[in-house]
């Protein structure tokens, strides 16, 4: 069956812009993630969301960052007003239910000029 | 709180050698261990786990054995191949928890 999918998978961007990125979890998937992942570092947690519940944001680096998610189902990552240390990769992972196995897809690499 | 560290490399090995990516962990609790695998160009794939002391996760000829008693996850492999050029990513996750902790990663290239 279909994977995670994001987009777009690369997005150039002027400092000051606003970005909107993109996932599409596996149907039936309850639980989305998304993380940030920087040149040489680890994946960093940015916010949560599980099922109708109020999201997890306690990742979220600042106020510029929110996301949302629609129906259970695609969430959009917004950065508002971007700066150049926001460029990185975008991963988002869906799972089952909470705890359970995360399949990630293959991410939006941002790079903020 | 939570975190894992992982020698970062590059590791450079020639096919068919030993490999040994080194992963220790802290974390409060009981938590469940994972190797993750992210191929060029592609998301990142769940490797093996574990989910108690002394279980052995395994696939693909990977292994690593969950060591509570000096707080590691090391990943083995017998014998690598080219294929096996990836970015190896160690991670944690509490029991009971969804936040998930992710090592660095660490890139092992694979020459023929």
């Amino acid at each position: 069956g279909a994977g995670v999918s994001q987009s777009p998978s690369n997005k150039v961007t002027e400092k000051g812009k606003d970005v909107e990125l993109r996932c599409d979890p596996i149907s039936g998937h309850t639980a989305l993630y998304w993380y940030r992942q920087s040149l040489g570092q680890g994946l960093e947690f940015l916010i949560y969301f599980q099922g109708n519940s109020a999201p997890d944001k306690s990742g979220l680096p600042s106020d510029r960052f929110s996301a949302e998610r629609t129906g259970g189902s695609v969430s959009t990552l917004t950065i508002q007003r971007t700066q150049q240390e926001d460029s990185a990769v975008y991963l988002c992972a869906s799972s089952f239910h909470q705890g359970e196995t995360q399949y990630f897809g293959p991410g939006t690499r941002l790079l903020v000029l | 709180g939570d975190s894992v560290t992982q020698m970062e490399g590059p590791v450079t090995l020639s096919e068919e050698a030993f490999l040994t990516i080194n992963c220790t962990y802290t974390a409060t609790g009981y938590p469940s261990l994972f190797w993750y695998v992210q191929y060029p160009g592609e998301g990142l794939q769940l490797l093996l786990k574990a989910t108690k002391a002394d279980d052995k996760g395994s696939n693909k000829g990977f292994e690593a054995t969950y060591r509570k008693e000096t707080t590691s996850f090391h990943l083995e492999k017998g014998s690598v191949q080219v294929s096996d050029s990836a970015v190896y990513f160690c991670a944690l996750r509490n029991t009971g928890g969804f936040k998930t902790n992710f090592g660095a990663g660490s890139r092992l290239f694979v020459k023929a």
